[in-house]
């Protein structure tokens, strides 16, 4: 089965340095990798994905991630972390086994950005 | 701006009552998910339509939930008889699946307690 795993619980930066939040994945196939985004009390925010192509891919807000097949990673990343970026992080990867289409979330990983 | 409307956005109800949670899909798009979050569990899928035909609804408790899909604008999760156990925030997503590539979009979910 597929899966993805988010090794930090939380994640601390001072406002201004660059941020980098985890996610390795477990697939067989190819990796279709999604980071999404929760701010308190609302909905998941698709960020960005990595379907083929480029291993460096951006999105939205100025964060970007690094797909990395021989560590197996997706790493988000910011250059400078805004304290509005304080948020919960997920990683995903669909899951294409039995037909179906579905995403499977990580654990996430929470961003506490200081000033 | 298209987004997934999802009602009531709280709900207190007390253990032995039946709850109704309701989310309106993007309209054009072929699938939706039914997601619930609490701390210890993280994100779980409970149920996934597509072109409103249940596709796969084995996370969810067979005996106290059922997942409809009514028509293309509405999809319901019910519970019944509801347990404190049941208290979380469900989520529902919508996406247009056309390939592995594809994100979904998600509603701002329900606070469900259950006391």
């Amino acid at each position: 089965a597929q899966s993805v795993a988010q090794p930090e619980d939380q994640v601390k930066v001072a406002e201004g340095n660059p941020l980098t939040v985890k996610c390795t994945y477990s697939v067989s196939g190819n990796p279709y990798l999604f980071w999404y985004v929760q701010y308190p009390n609302r909905g998941l925010q698709f960020l960005l994905k990595y379907i083929t192509g480029d291993n460096l891919v951006k999105g939205s807000y100025g964060f970007e991630a690094e797909f990395n097949k021989s560590q197996t990673s997706f790493h988000l990343k910011k250059p400078s972390a805004l304290v509005s970026d304080s948020a919960l992080y997920f990683c995903a990867v669909r899951d294409m086994s039995g037909g179906y289409n579905k995403l499977i979330f990580g654990a996430g990983t929470r961003l506490a950005v200081h000033p | 701006d298209a987004r997934v409307t999802q009602t009531p956005r709280h709900k207190v109800t007390e253990m032995g009552q039946e709850v109704t949670m309701r989310c309106q899909p993007i309209l054009g798009h072929n699938t939706v998910f039914w997601y619930r979050q609490t701390m210890m569990q993280g994100l779980e899928l409970l149920a996934y339509f597509r072109n409103r035909a249940p596709l796969d609804d084995s996370g969810m408790p067979k005996d106290r939930f059922s997942a409809e899909m009514p028509d293309a604008t509405l999809a319901t999760l019910k519970i019944q008889p509801s347990e404190p156990r049941d208290s979380a925030v469900y989520f529902c997503a919508s996406g247009l699946v056309t390939g592995p590539g594809t994100e979904a979009f998600f509603g701002q979910g329900t606070r469900l307690t259950v006391v």
